[in-house]
């Protein structure tokens, strides 16, 4: 079992409308959490960070952490064209980060 | 404000061959971290560091590789007699020691083995 876990995709999401991903985790004892955007080709970009259980906004995203269930979500709403990318749920240990496999998004027109 | 920076962006190198990379954290940033990406994977953690002390190194990283931050600031990946399944982005970054702990990518280094 991987550590952290995401749905591969494509995930193929009409735009204007709300593109959900989410992610699992195996170690219970994980305090921050994070999403990254990675376009094809370039390095992952930090776009939302979470450490507490519920709800944080910045913008068109939103990320949900339930730390009893070992999730944590992303949502995109208005999609974009430009929100087409890979979307890696990244897990802190002591130090360093656990990626998932990333969900790869399609905005279509 | 400049971000990571990593050099070379792109290495060819023929199997056997020994190749370097180079790491330049954000300046007020004081932990440093190599990352491996393979195709269709997410990042794969290979060593970290705290100023200038290499603090975990994963296991799954051969004596090939050996990484060195000698006065705390830049930092070099080498890779001894390369091999084909070496070829993958190299990925850098770097945060400050505070709580949450964010970690800013570089551009990474794209290695390909011949």
């Amino acid at each position: 079992q991987k550590e952290v876990e995401q749905n591969s995709g494509p995930l193929s999401v009409p735009e204007g409308a709300i593109a959900s991903l989410n992610c699992t985790y195996s170690d219970r004892g994980s305090q921050s959490f994070f999403w990254y955007r990675q376009y094809s080709g370039k390095s992952p970009e930090l776009i939302m960070s979470i450490y507490s259980n519920g709800d944080k906004e910045d913008g068109r995203f939103t990320a949900q952490l339930n730390k009893a269930s070992q999730y944590v979500s992303l949502l995109i709403r208005d999609s974009q064209p430009s929100d087409s990318a890979t979307y890696l749920c990244a897990v802190k240990g002591w130090g360093k980060l656990q990626f998932g496999a990333g969900t790869q998004v399609v905005v279509t027109p | 404000d400049t971000g990571v920076s990593q050099d070379p962006r792109h290495k060819i190198t023929k199997r056997g061959q020994n190749v370097t990379f180079r790491c330049d954290p954000i300046s007020e940033h004081n932990r440093l971290y190599w990352y491996r990406q393979t195709l269709g994977q997410g990042p794969e953690f290979l060593t970290y560091f705290q100023n200038e002390a290499q603090l975990e190194k994963s296991r799954l990283l051969s004596d090939r590789f050996s990484a060195e931050r000698p006065k705390g600031s830049f930092s070099t990946l080498e890779i001894q007699r390369t091999e084909q399944g070496d070829s993958a982005m190299y990925l850098c970054a770097s945060s400050f020691d505070r709580v949450g702990d964010e970690q800013f990518f570089g551009p990474g280094t794209r290695l390909t083995v011949l």
